[in-house]
């Protein structure tokens, strides 16, 4: 499975934007990248995804490298409830299509 | 409320016993997933159906069986369970292609006592 790199944890003072690195260097061009959140005890939660050019919803942002290799999710005003654990996922080609969670970020938003 | 349904949401039992885990997917979604969470674990990857049939294995033990039925929903087997078994068990639904979104249940908590 192709692999993405997250930092373990980081931090963000509630009401400022958030910008959460995710490298993927390995990506082919048929890879989605999708990133799901988890808040704690709840199932993983869809954030956004997207292939090759920023994607906006009513989440999130997500900026996207242009070799791709690189992308960064944006929250754009952060409150205590966006605190979860965040993953970046590649979804690859059909028939393979299961997301493969890593460690994640650890996002954690100081009042 | 993602649409994907779990039951039951708590479950206690004794080592060495037997238990199955119910999902329910999202309407018209024929792809099921289904993921372990220890505590404190990350989540991993047990088994995927699509419309009835095994499409992807991960780290599924061999005391652990699945199966997707006619009207798509699925079951999770659990057998002669130990107590390392207890973890959150998570379903998923998606449509078939990666560029659609997967919606997770809020899972079966299962304790092996």
């Amino acid at each position: 499975d192709a692999k993405t790199t997250q930092p373990n944890s980081m931090e963000s003072n509630e009401e400022e934007p958030v910008h959460l690195p995710c490298n993927h260097s390995t990506i082919s061009g048929t890879d989605y990248i999708h990133w799901y959140r988890q808040l704690p005890s709840q199932g993983p939660e869809y954030v956004i995804h997207g292939l090759t050019s920023n994607v906006n919803n009513r989440m999130a942002s997500l900026a996207i490298a242009e070799d791709r290799k690189s992308s960064t999710l944006i929250l754009h005003r952060a409150t205590l409830r966006d605190a979860a654990v965040y993953y970046c996922i590649l979804r690859v080609d059909f028939g393979n299509e299961k997301l493969t969670f890593g460690t994640g970020t650890r996002l954690t938003i100081i009042p | 409320d993602s649409g994907v349904t779990q039951t039951p949401k708590h479950l206690i039992t004794a080592t060495g016993q037997r238990v199955t885990l119910r999902c329910s997917p999202r309407s018209g979604d024929l792809s099921v997933y289904w993921y372990q969470q220890s505590l404190d674990q990350g989540l991993q990857f047990l088994i995927q159906y699509y419309n009835g049939e095994e499409r992807a294995k991960g780290n599924i033990l061999e005391r652990f069986s699945a199966q997707q039925f006619p009207d798509l929903h699925s079951e999770l087997n659990l057998s002669s369970l130990e107590l390392g078994d207890s973890a959150l068990y998570f379903c998923a639904s998606s449509g078939q292609l990666q560029n659609t979104e997967a919606f997770f249940g809020q899972g079966t908590r299962l304790t092996v006592v």
